[in-house]
């Protein structure tokens, strides 16, 4: 069956990075694109970006762009979503997702269990 | 950038009830609609795609319909563990959500 099991909790301070890992099994690493959406405490969810985990290309939201980078390693199945300069109001669960097809359609079949970021002095 | 507006933001409702709920797009997205279920403390799960094509899973009680810029859920009889947020969404723009709440 398919899964994606996310790195455990983080707790950071301004201005650091954080750097969440998504393990997945039961499918073709390689045969779906990745995607990353966070969903502050309280709030809707947002989409960040994906990774084409064949390629390694990646599409990320304006709002993101030159904070985070999405990498993966095929040899582990493993995707990472790495974010920079954190601030208090990227405070949020982060979770990947699956995309339903092999060419990045937006339609999410499969989530991660999500991993809580806590950004706090 | 495509808004995606749900409404309402809230729904009481009691269990056997049938339910709509409604996505509308600022402009045109042809049938790629996703909808989404979640419940506190979970992730998302996807319930329908392409606007009317039930997911792996999903309970013939939902189904989806619309296409351009409206688009609906419809539950037609509500089961107790049907009371959640439901979001749409369209490529990289989620809903800001409806929830469904026991009445």
């Amino acid at each position: 069956q398919v899964q994606l099991v996310q790195s455990g909790a983080e707790v950071k301070k301004p201005g650091a990075s954080v750097k969440v890992s998504c393990k997945a099994s039961g499918y073709t690493f390689t045969g779906n694109y990745l995607h990353w959406v966070r969903q502050a405490p309280g709030q809707g969810l947002e989409w960040m970006g994906w990774i084409n985990p064949n390629s390694g290309g990646t599409d990320y939201a304006q709002k993101f762009q030159g904070r985070v980078t999405m990498t993966r390693d095929t040899s582990i199945s493993t995707a990472y979503m790495e974010l920079n300069r954190l601030r208090s109001d990227d405070t949020a669960v982060y979770y990947c997702a699956r995309d339903r097809v092999n060419y990045g359609d937006y339609q999410l079949d499969y989530w991660g269990q999500g991993t809580l970021v806590t950004v706090s002095s | 950038e495509i808004v995606l507006t749900q409404s309402p933001a809230t729904l009481s409702l009691s269990p056997g009830e049938r339910v709509t709920l409604s996505c509308r797009a600022s402009q045109s997205v042809s049938s790629y609609l996703a909808w989404y279920q979640q419940k506190p403390g979970q992730a998302p799960r996807l319930l329908i795609y392409e606007a009317s094509k039930r997911a792996t899973g999903t309970p013939a009680r939902f189904s989806g319909s619309g296409s351009g810029t409206d688009f609906t859920l419809t539950i037609s009889s509500l089961e107790p563990e049907d009371f959640a947020v439901y979001y749409c969404q369209q490529r990289s723009t989620f809903g800001q959500g409806t929830r469904l709440e026991i009445k």
